[in-house]
């Protein structure tokens, strides 16, 4: 049972462009959302992460958006560079069951300069 | 560079065999995660260690087992391999308490031909 999907599996953006990743959830036991980068070779990095009580959270360029009620949530990648080429994970966890994350699927995003 | 170390980088072996994973937690990091990744499961949560206990199991395998030492480093064993358990394993590292955030080792590349 996938509980978290992940979409797209993989997107181009030009440079300078918005990535804009989607993400749903199954479990409303989950507390926390994290998205991670990963680069080839590389363990996952945590990027930014959200928790259930608020709406939108924003760190430079990137920004969660969060929607409880539809159970979905979002990346978006602002002023894409390549360099923010590599693989992204959403993730949910319940901290009461000891904080396991479960993945989506990974969505692939090659930045063009 | 996220303060968690794995060994070894690579591990190539033959179906039959059994291998040991060694993860070095963050300093101060009481808990453990173990992950695998692969091309078709995509990252799944395997087994949890806090402080030296087992604190949550996720789909993994009988013929795997883990443990965290007094000294909090922990060992993935692998036995009785198979073709399909090729795959990467991270570990990840976290404070237990109110932070969530999982720093991910770089990971060991298991090849079993």
């Amino acid at each position: 049972q996938q509980q978290v999907k992940q979409s797209p599996q993989s997107l181009i953006v030009q440079k300078g462009g918005i990535s804009i990743i989607n993400c749903a959830y199954e479990n409303t036991a989950f507390d926390y959302f994290p998205w991670y980068q990963q680069f080839p070779g590389k363990g996952p990095a945590l990027l930014i992460a959200i928790r259930p009580d608020v709406s939108e959270k924003k760190e430079g360029r990137f920004t969660i958006s969060f929607n409880k009620s539809a159970k979905q949530f979002s990346l978006h990648i602002m002023d894409s560079q390549p360099g923010d080429s590599a693989t992204y994970f959403c993730a949910a966890s319940i901290k009461a069951a000891g904080n396991k994350l479960t993945f989506g699927g990974g969505t692939r995003v090659l930045v063009k300069p | 560079d996220s303060g968690v170390t794995q060994t070894p980088k690579h591990l190539i072996t033959a179906t039959g065999q059994r291998v040991t994973l060694r993860c070095s937690p963050r300093s101060g990091d009481l808990s453990v995660y173990w992950y695998q990744q692969s091309l078709d499961q995509g990252l799944q949560f395997l087994i949890q260690y806090y402080n030296g206990e087992e604190r949550a199991k996720g789909n993994i395998l009988e013929r795997f087992s883990a443990q965290q030492f007094p000294d909090l480093h922990s060992e993935l064993n692998l036995s009785s391999l198979e073709l399909g358990d090729s795959a990467l394993y991270f570990c990840a590292s976290s404070v237990e308490g109110a932070q969530e955030t999982q720093y991910f080792g770089p990971g060991t590349r298991l090849l079993v031909l």
